[in-house]
């Protein structure tokens, strides 16, 4: 499975677009990208996927570039509780055949701000 | 719907003893898998069950760790010995063999803290 850039840390203020990014130059045809993120003392928790198209739902907005070497995680209106380390991982997937595994770097320590 | 149970919470044990963990996967999740997260990284898969059968435990130390799911839903994780270097946080977690549901998405138990003397 490929590999991801994350930056180690960021800051955000409460309210306010928090944007994480990743890169992931290697990603193969059959990869997606697909974010966790682990708040203290609990297990990661899965936020979002996707395979080449933009994805929305309740938690946040993943924006893939074109040629999908990178890719943008969107919290539109972060609250302190999404203070967390935030996981990119790519993931072959296979409809019925053997799957990629879940492949965790170190992540990107998200702290919002009051 | 409820989420993946683990037992116990917190574990700590004095080098070259044994501990076992034990997991419950959400109802009609297939895989199961074992995770260990050492403190200030992410968590690094261990082994992954399909069903009853093993499908990947390349990076499980098996001179030292063992798991079974014997009836294809309940999971235990044993060491035996322990080693200083087996402190960290053991978690599991399940998956849908639906891909039309998730596509595979993952969902984690709260983990179990182990602490080796």
């Amino acid at each position: 499975d490929a590999k991801t850039t994350q930056p180690t840390s960021m800051d955000c203020a409460e309210g306010r677009a928090a944007n994480l990014p990743c890169n992931h130059s290697t990603i193969s045809g059959n990869e997606y990208v697909y974010w966790y993120r682990q708040i203290h003392s609990q297990g990661p928790q899965y936020i979002i996927h996707g395979l080449k198209n933009n994805e929305t739902n309740e938690m946040a907005s993943l924006i893939i570039t074109e040629d999908r070497k990178s890719s943008t995680l969107i919290l539109p209106h972060a609250t302190l509780r999404d203070t967390a380390v935030y996981y990119c991982i790519v993931k072959r997937v296979n409809y019925g055949g053997s799957q990629g595994n879940l492949i965790f770097g170190k992540g990107t320590k998200l702290s919002v701000k009051p | 719907e409820a989420g993946v149970a683990q037992s116990p919470r917190y574990k700590i044990i004095e080098k070259r003893q044994s501990v076992a963990f034990w997991c419950n996967p959400i109802s009609g999740h297939a895989t199961l898998y074992w995770y260990q997260q050492i403190l200030g990284q992410g968590p690094k898969l261990l082994i992954q069950f399909q069903n009853n059968g093993v499908v990947d435990d390349s990076q499980l130390p098996k001179d030292r760790f063992s798991a079974e799911r014997l009836k294809g839903v309940d999971s235990t994780l044993k060491i035996q010995p322990a080693k200083l270097e087996d402190s960290a946080v053991y978690l599991c977690a399940s998956s849908s063999p639906d891909p039309r549901v998730t596509l595979y998405e993952q969902y984690f138990g709260p983990g179990t803290r182990l602490t080796v003397t």
